[in-house]
């Protein structure tokens, strides 16, 4: 089973929409939580963390959901800028590797 | 933010010559580094975590005679791959960790072996 499995996609939205996708995680001692974005044939960048509260940041909100080991991705109002493909990223407490999803991708039209 | 760089962005060889990629920390220095390999819509895997001044710590599957890393500073880390061959093109990437989890990535290396 891989650590962290994604919905690959493609999921197409029309610009303004809003869009939602989650990620498992098998290791329950993940620690820490992240959402990357990957253009393509580029190196992957941070979008967002995610804490255990939930957080936003713009029109991005991530959720987490230990008990169910998922995290969760929305964007609203989305821009044709937002395509990509965006990676769940998981961390393991105290030797700071990260393992990645394969990634979610998002098309967003004009 | 923190600015990761890597050199050579893209490399085409011929099987069973030796390709070296450098990884630099443009405005700090890492506590580690971090090389991962890329293969087309797949996730990023890790290959090896690498401290400078000590031997690199390469994951499972991955042989550490093939894919050599010297981690000379805080700043520089190489991965070299020896004797490649076409099922080691890929998309290499590295990363340089700062504080805790947050790893900054350079802008990756397309080998691509005939």
């Amino acid at each position: 089973r891989k650590e962290v499995e994604q919905d690959p996609g493609p999921f197409n939205v029309p610009e303004g929409a809003t869009v939602a996708f989650n990620c498992t995680y098998s290791n329950s001692a993940s620690q820490s939580f992240f959402w990357y974005r990957q253009d393509c044939r580029k190196e992957p960048k941070l979008l967002m963390s995610v804490y255990s509260s939930g957080n936003e940041d713009g029109r991005f909100t991530a959720q987490l959901n230990r008990a169910s080991q998922y995290i969760s991705l929305l964007i609203r109002d989305s821009k044709l800028s937002d395509s990509a493909t965006y990676l769940c990223v998981v961390g393991r407490l105290g030797d700071y590797k990260l393992s990645f999803g394969a990634g979610t991708t998002v098309t967003v039209r004009a | 933010g923190a600015v990761v760089s890597q050199h050579p962005s893209w490399v085409i060889c011929k099987s069973g010559t030796s390709v070296k990629i450098e990884c630099r920390s443009l405005d700090f220095q890492a506590t580690t580094m971090f090389w991962y390999r890329q293969f087309p819509k797949q996730s990023l895997m890790l290959m090896a975590t690498s401290n400078e001044g000590s031997k690199a710590t390469y994951e499972q599957g991955v042989e550490k005679d093939k894919f050599l890393i010297n981690h000379a500073s805080l700043t520089l880390s190489t991965l070299t791959v020896t004797s490649a061959h076409p099922e080691d093109s890929s998309f290499y990437i590295c990363s340089a960790r700062l504080v805790k989890e947050t790893q900054y990535f350079g802008p990756g290396t397309r080998l691509l072996v005939l």
